[in-house]
């Protein structure tokens, strides 16, 4: 079966701070799909990055950068000199192979809070 | 270059009563996804459409049913609402059906049951 974990349930941090969120994963397939998504108060998720399970290099983008380490089933989500406007709920989720499953299972989130 | 639209934004309903939530989907894209999503958890899959039909469905009673139209938007039915079906209704849109594809949501619908 495949679970996504985010075992941090809400993080504070204060302006500029650096700030990793955590995501695990367990599947039995050899190809899936890996994504972030955002969430602020108005309910839309926002699309951060989509990952591929044979493509394990690090990517950054801005301030934002993702780890992806099949070894831990680990793709973790780190966010450089934080922002207030970075504030809001953070969702990993998990697809299967492309002939399979169509749905995308979602961890429970981690609130991130960005003091000013 | 429109985002997946839906509607209504908000609404409140009585339990047993039924209701219906539209979806426009994001231009260029021809699969449509729900997703129901409680106070404090993730998104739970309820369905897929493509090509007018239900590809793939989540764990959810059959009170719950779709429909996709020729132009690509859809509709969520919900009958004999239950409390417990308050939640944000997400819906989501893709170019193909493959579970490779980004999904991209719109701002849901919160529906609350009374």
């Amino acid at each position: 079966a495949q679970k996504v974990t985010q075992a941090q349930t809400e993080i504070s941090v204060v302006e500029k701070e650096d700030v990793t969120l955590d995501c695990v994963y367990e599947t039995r397939d050899t190809t899936y799909y890996l994504f972030w998504y955002k969430q602020p108060p108005s309910g839309e998720l926002v699309f951060l990055i989509r990952r591929n399970s044979f493509d394990e290099q690090n990517e950054i983008s801005g301030r934002y950068s993702w780890n992806f380490q099949k070894s831990t089933s680990s793709f973790n989500f780190t966010i450089t000199a934080s922002q207030v406007v970075d504030s809001a709920v953070y969702f990993c989720a998990l697809s299967g192979p492309p002939s399979g499953t169509y749905k995308y299972i979602f961890g429970t989130g981690t609130r991130l809070k960005v003091l000013a | 270059d429109a985002g997946v639209t839906q509607s209504p934004t908000h609404l409140i309903k009585t339990r047993g009563q039924q209701v219906t939530l539209r979806c426009s989907p994001k231009s260029g894209h021809d699969t449509v996804s729900w997703y129901q999503q409680a106070l404090g958890q993730g998104p739970q899959f309820i369905f897929q459409y493509y090509e007018e039909e239900e590809r793939q469905r989540g764990n959810f009673p059959d009170r719950f049913s779709g429909h996709q139209f020729p132009n690509y938007s859809s509709e969520l039915n919900v009958n004999a609402l239950l409390l417990g079906d308050s939640a944000l209704y997400l819906c989501a849109s893709s170019f193909g059906a493959s579970s490779g594809n980004t999904i991209y949501f719109g701002e849901g619908s919160w529906l609350t049951v009374v």
